[in-house]
């Protein structure tokens, strides 16, 4: 049974810094992954969607990896701004299409 | 092109009653999920739809939970009786075949149930 696991749990960073957001996986057969985004009491938006024939993927200041070998994909976010302070959800699609998600990193950029 | 559409967006019940979701998937999409979020954790699927036919159900509660998509299109999501544990985020999502390899999810707002 697959499972993801994001590091750490919670982040808050001053704005202007570069971070890196952490998802893991242990079944390394995916299809795809997708990183998303949550605001509090919203629904979720895609952000990035990387095949597993890819190595990473770039929207503005986004930027996911993906290492399928070893389970990992890693979100790197750019001079980070407090519009960017919402939960971040790192997802794997197996060979049915189903997302198993992660529980998330809150994310928290100061002014 | 517009978006997933979920409705209503909030809803309070106390247990033992019944409650109903509703989820109109983007315009073309063949494929619909159904997910539970519960606060503080990621989305967990409980059914997922290829057309009007079932893909897994495999997670969803069947002794309360129930979830139908008449002509492939709209679907409905039902829990009867519910219980505090209920209490969570449904969200509904549709993908289609980008190309013969995406699936990407595009996910509805969600609908917020709170059991009392």
């Amino acid at each position: 049974k697959q499972e993801v696991t994001q590091i750490p749990a919670a982040l808050s960073v001053p704005e202007g810094e570069n971070l890196v957001l952490n998802c893991s996986f242990t079944d390394s057969a995916i299809y795809n992954l997708q990183w998303f985004r949550q605001d509090p009491g919203k629904g979720l938006t895609s952000l990035l969607l990387i095949q597993s024939s890819q190595r990473e993927q770039t929207s503005g200041r986004l930027n996911a990896s993906l290492d399928k070998s070893s389970g990992r994909s890693t979100l790197y976010i750019a001079a980070s701004q407090p519009g960017d302070s919402a939960t971040y959800l790192c997802a794997v699609s197996g060979s049915a299409r189903q997302l198993t998600f992660g529980s998330g990193t809150q994310l928290t950029v100061l002014p | 092109e517009a978006g997933v559409a979920q409705s209503p967006r909030y809803k309070i019940i106390e247990k033992r009653q019944s409650v109903a979701f509703w989820c109109n998937p983007i315009s073309g999409h063949a494929t619909l999920y159904w997910y539970q979020q519960i606060l503080g954790q990621g989305p967990k699927l409980l059914i997922q739809f290829q057309n009007n036919g079932v893909v897994d159900d495999s997670q969803l509660p069947k002794d309360r939970f129930s979830a139908e998509r008449l002509k492939g299109v709209d679907s409905t999501l039902k829990i009867q009786p519910a219980k505090l544990e209920d209490s969570a985020v449904y969200l509904c999502a549709s993908s289609v075949i980008q190309g013969g390899s995406s699936y990407e999810q595009y996910f509805g707002p969600g609908t917020r149930l709170t059991v009392t």
